[in-house]
């Protein structure tokens, strides 16, 4: 069955370093999210994107960060200058396009930032 | 901005028993899903449910979504090892919104 892969599993970075996170969604998605999930905490929403654009941030998705579909599999997500803060396990999910269809998501990437 | 509440937050059970969780909003949604996450994992998809009322039922696993589309309830029968983990409703609240997700109910069933 495909599956959304995500790479790294992990990542440790220093303050104020720039980290990518690389995500392939399943190859007939055509929706693509970003989630976070600090530990303990929800599963939060950071991004949707569709037709090579953003469809809706949260409030947490402020200016450090950004997405993009630099060619037609992978799916980025770009921390510019990391904070303690944004320490967490960050999902990627996908979806076909139908009207509630369900989300499948990736294992994730666990952030560290020290 | 719709707030899923569910719980209870932690439940532990011997196998064999039972077990209801609850999935609950003052807003009503298009659709909902349950989800099972394990640790270093992503969620998993279980059940969408889209219309009030319904009832989706997964081997030992039943779903019932409120007929007012605000709530919903998981019920295990005879619950197994298997079973532990992350149970996480998730919910929008048109067809093409994102989803948003409860905190989320831990199970533990023991042996």
């Amino acid at each position: 069955e495909p599956e959304v892969t995500q790479t790294p599993s992990h990542q440790v970075t220093q303050m104020g370093q720039e980290v990518i996170l690389r995500c392939v969604p399943i190859s007939n998605h055509l929706y693509f999210y970003w989630y976070r999930q600090i530990l303990g905490q929800k599963v939060e929403f950071l991004v949707s994107f569709y037709n090579n654009e953003i469809s809706e941030k949260s409030e947490i998705f402020d200016d450090q960060f950004s997405v993009e579909r630099p060619d037609g599999s992978n799916f980025t997500l770009k921390i510019r200058s990391t904070k303690l803060e944004d320490s967490a396990m960050y999902f990627c999910a996908s979806k076909r396009g139908a009207a509630n269809s369900p989300l499948h998501f990736g294992n994730g990437t666990r952030l560290t930032v020290t | 901005t719709q707030l899923l509440e569910q719980s209870p937050q932690f439940l532990s059970i011997q196998e064999g028993e039972n077990l209801t969780v609850y999935c609950n909003s003052s807003s009503v949604f298009s659709s909902l899903q349950w989800y099972r996450q394990e640790p270093g994992e992503g969620p998993v998809l279980l059940v969408t449910v889209v219309t009030g009322g319904e009832v989706k039922k997964l081997k030992r696993l039943t779903f019932q979504f409120g007929d007012a589309r605000k709530d919903s309830s998981l019920h295990i029968t005879a619950a197994q090892p298997g079973d532990t983990g992350l149970y996480l409703c998730a919910a929008r609240p048109d067809s093409w919104g994102k989803l948003q997700f409860g905190a989320g109910t831990q199970v533990v069933v023991t042996p």
